[in-house]
Order: structure tokens, then C-alpha cells, then sequence
């Protein structure tokens, strides 16, 4: 399967400031890539579709301001959560798809922990 | 709206043994996918096994195998000779393709299995 990675894994910022995770498609060009929310104990909450080269597709009740994607080659997709606050702090995860079957392969995921 | 359900929240198993996890889920589409991915503590996803809807065969991956049953919309997940390092999280799938933004993958809450040494 394809081979994905984030970056960074774990990051701490203030209130207020924003911060950018890079998902990184290593061996697969994709042209979609998906954004998840995870928090403690909890499942998986898709956050927004990438599309290379155009606007990504948020679902119901993600503020598209807040989560600005950025999906620029067919390798690279950003999140970047701008004016972070405590709330934010969760695990994020992106994925590819393109499977054969249309499975999905996954980042490790970024800690974002707002201070 | 397709929903996927695991009615299980924890389950434990002796090492060696064998554990069924069960998933359902609701849906009028005939066409798509099912998997089972798991989450040890580190988090990282991995996909344990995937199911297209139009094949009648059960899948199978090694120790890993489900039971498909397409009219009862039920996909649960058999793990045989259990191992330590089967214990994580376990998330049933559900994927309708239809390319782009459509091929997203709706997670039931989870089975956090645990295997007992």
C-alpha cells in the first residue's frame, strides 16, 4: 500500500497562533487526500476532502476558515488550523486514497496540543 | 445516510484463542465497501482486510477473515491464534465509490480488543 507520512508528529502552540501539518504522499501520486479528527478513546471524524488543485470539500459543521487545506501537488496536503484555541487540541490524521479497492492508507497522525 | 455500528466497545481474549468482532451497518447501495482497520497504541491505522460488497467470497488474511452477509448487512471480523500484538483498536468501514470526495470511509466507534498473555 501506499506510504504516507505527517509532519509534524507532535506540536505545541499558544492560543491564537496557527499551525501547518503536512501529510505527504511518499510512493502514490494522490489526487485526493482526506483530513480526520480523532480525540481520546473516540473513532475517526472526517474533517475535509483534498483535492489537487482545487478547493477542498468540508463536511457539515467544519469551519473551512478555520481548517484552511491546501492540497498543491499530487504528493502534498497541508491543514493548517488557524487561531488555534484549547478546543483545537486533538490528534489529526490524514489519509490517501487509490487502493484497488479503494481502501484508504494513512498518516501517523499529528498531536496538536494548544496552550 | 450510510451508518455503521459496533455494538462491542471492549472485548478481551486469551492468547491463541479465537474472537469474532461484530459490525452492521445501513445502507440501499448495492455496490461498495467494507474493511476493517485497526489502531494499536501507537495509532497508527493499518488496514486489516477489506470486502467488495459484490463478491459472495469471504476475505481472507492470514489469521484475519470475516464473515459477509450481504441481505443481514453484517461484516464482522474473525481473528484465529490470537497474538499480543493483535491488541488495539478495531474500526468497521463503510466506502460507497463514486470517486473524489465521494469515496470517504464512514467508521463505526470502535471494539478496543485487548489480548491477555
Amino acid at each position: 500500500g501506499a506510504v504516507v507520512s505527517q509532519h509534524p508528529s507532535w506540536v505545541i502552540c499558544k492560543s491564537g497562533t496557527s499551525v501547518k501539518i503536512e501529510c505527504r504522499s511518499l510512493d502514490f501520486q494522490a489526487t485526493t487526500m482526506f483530513w480526520y479528527r480523532q480525540f481520546p478513546k473516540q473513532s475517526l471524524m472526517l474533517m475535509a476532502t483534498s483535492n489537487e488543485g482545487s478547493k477542498a470539500t468540508y463536511e457539515q459543521g467544519v469551519e473551512k476558515d478555520k481548517f484552511l487545506i491546501n492540497h498543491a501537488s499530487l504528493t502534498l496536503s497541508t491543514l493548517t488550523v488557524t487561531s488555534a484555541h484549547p478546543e483545537d487540541s486533538s490528534f489529526y490524521i490524514c489519509s490517501v486514497g487509490g487502493g484497488i479497492s479503494y481502501e484508504q492508507y494513512f498518516g501517523p497522525g499529528t498531536r496538536l496540543t494548544v496552550t | 445516510a450510510q451508518t455503521v455500528t459496533q455494538s462491542q466497545p471492549e472485548m478481551s481474549v486469551q492468547e491463541a484463542e479465537t474472537v469474532t468482532l461484530s459490525c452492521t451497518y445501513d445502507t440501499s447501495e448495492s455496490n461498495y465497501y467494507l474493511f476493517w482497520y485497526k489502531q494499536p497504541p501507537s495509532r497508527q491505522m493499518i488496514l486489516v482486510i477489506r470486502q467488495e460488497a459484490y463478491k459472495q467470497q469471504n476475505a481472507t488474511e492470514n489469521r484475519f477473515s470475516v464473515n459477509f452477509q450481504k441481505a443481514a448487512k453484517s461484516f464482522s471480523l474473525k481473528i484465529s491464534d490470537s497474538q499480543l500484538g493483535d491488541t488495539a483498536m478495531y474500526f468497521c468501514a463503510f466506502m460507497k465509490p463514486g470517486g473524489g470526495a465521494t469515496n470517504k470511509l464512514i467508521f463505526g466507534t470502535g471494539t478496543l480488543l485487548a489480548v491477555q498473555p
